[in-house]
């Protein structure tokens, strides 16, 4: 039972180094989500994906590209990254618009 | 101003009190909407689910949606040390299925 499995759980990166977070469930849902959480921000939504093939910008999508490699995968890019890009980052799924979304572990990822 | 708003507390209750967490949304169309728990360090999971105006009851907690007003609330009845931690409103939005959280709420229930 594997639902949302994201990798790496941790992660630090140097001023100006890329990386991409990756996302895969095995529910065979149609939507995919990337968050960010801060510190007393709860979670905000980068980008998100309603079915495979199709990508939307979430709250705070500056500084991150996505794609949706299938309807199992959902990746996350950061091109360069900033000491602002510190933060837990969530990959969820759910089965349809109106259906509970289910969580990955999420990543820790530290930029110095 | 953020599309959901809850009170980001602390919100402090003794054991077996009625715990309140309250949640307002800017969206007059969205159509479906969430109460997240989250532990420290640990993924949100879900509580409730909610999509009519109404009250909707699951053992200890209580769910209710105002829409005319805008407003979903989390009541949580005969609270336990167990349930401390932070509350999060999620709420989904019409278009494309953009599904938006709030601040969350940490709720500390002291025995």
């Amino acid at each position: 039972n594997a639902g949302v499995t994201q990798t790496p759980k941790f992660q630090v990166l140097k001023t100006g180094q890329s990386m991409t977070l990756q996302c895969a469930q095995d529910m065979n849902h149609n939507s995919m989500y990337w968050y960010r959480q801060d510190p007393g921000m709860g979670l905000r939504l980068i980008y998100y994906s309603a079915s495979e093939g199709t990508t939307d910008k979430g709250e705070v999508p500056n500084g991150y590209n996505v794609s949706r490699l299938n309807k199992r995968e959902f990746s996350l890019r950061l091109e360069s990254a900033a000491p602002s890009q510190t933060s837990v980052y969530f990959c969820a799924s759910s089965a349809s618009g109106q259906a509970e979304a289910f969580f990955g572990q999420g990543t820790r990822l530290t930029v110095v | 101003q953020k599309e959901v708003e809850q009170n980001s507390g602390p919100l402090s209750v003794p054991e077996g009190a009625i715990a309140s967490l309250n949640c307002t949304y800017s969206d007059r169309g969205s159509q479906s909407f969430f109460w997240y728990r989250q532990y420290s360090g640990k993924s949100p999971e879900l509580i409730m689910s909610i999509y009519s105006n109404g009250d909707k009851e699951d053992g200890r907690f209580t769910a209710q949606l105002n829409k005319a007003s805008q407003y979903v609330s989390l009541l949580i009845r005969d609270s336990q040390p167990s349930d401390s931690a932070t509350y999060l409103c999620a709420v989904m939005y019409n278009q494309g299925g953009k599904l938006i959280f709030g601040q969350g709420t940490e709720l500390s229930v002291k025995p």
